[in-house]
């Protein structure tokens, strides 16, 4: 298994830019997130899914698209690109939600707006 | 927003100390607690998930206590190697929500 994976690692956008961050898992998870990372801040919750065809926003969803038309895909977009968007993008995907499984992460997308 | 606070926010000990730190989250609506040991430039790995009043779990050198009904979980880690150094992050897990506290960051030099 390739477990999580996402495309791509590092991007440079312009203010206004849009972009789709691309999420995949080959576990048959249900369960899909997106997280960013900030300086001081942890892991600050987007957008989830808990099965295709359902997504919910997050603690921070402002900015940010996604959908989930199959269990495997979970894509992140981001519509008109801002500084405040500059940040590292973690994917994350569960078999049984939040409970007692633990969530697996993909390695990271590391992007700059400027 | 749920409220789940991990102390210290960084700590930097010596090869061989014994360390430990605390995840501190709400009491009601308990599900689950997961711990997480995340290297630079690496993604967060599960180390503990965390589900009874009580709980104990081992891993190596690495071992968690979970209290539930007073909010709070520690993890501690018995003789720190540099290889330990890396943030250590928690993760609440309520019925319907799942918040990440900020970590603590542990720095062991040799």
């Amino acid at each position: 298994n390739a477990g999580v994976t996402q495309t791509p690692k590092f991007q440079v956008l312009k203010t206004g830019q849009s972009m789709t961050l691309q999420c995949a898992q080959d576990m048959n998870h249900e369960y899909m997130s997106w997280y960013r990372q900030d300086p001081g801040m942890g892991l600050r919750l987007i957008h989830y899914s808990v099965g295709a065809g359902i997504t919910d926003q997050g603690e921070v969803p402002n900015g940010y698209n996604v959908s989930r038309s199959t269990t495997e895909d979970f894509p992140l977009r981001l519509l008109s690109a801002a500084p405040s968007q500059t940040s590292v993008y973690f994917c994350a995907s569960t078999s049984m939600g939040q409970s007692t499984e633990t969530q697996y992460f993909g390695p990271g997308t590391r992007l700059l707006v400027l | 927003i749920l409220n789940v606070e991990q102390s210290p926010q960084s700590l930097h000990v010596q090869e061989g100390d014994s360390t430990n730190f605390t995840c501190s989250f709400p009491s009601s609506n308990f599900y689950a607690l997961h711990w997480y040991r995340w290297e630079t430039a690496k993604s967060p790995e599960a180390l503990f998930v965390m589900t009874l009043n009580g709980d104990e779990k081992k891993k190596g050198r690495i071992s968690a206590t979970l209290n539930t009904k007073e909010g709070y979980s520690y993890l501690y880690i018995k003789g720190s190697q540099p290889e330990d150094s890396a943030t250590y992050l928690c993760a609440f897990i309520g019925y319907s929500t799942l918040t990440f506290g900020k970590g603590t960051m542990l720095l062991v030099s040799p």
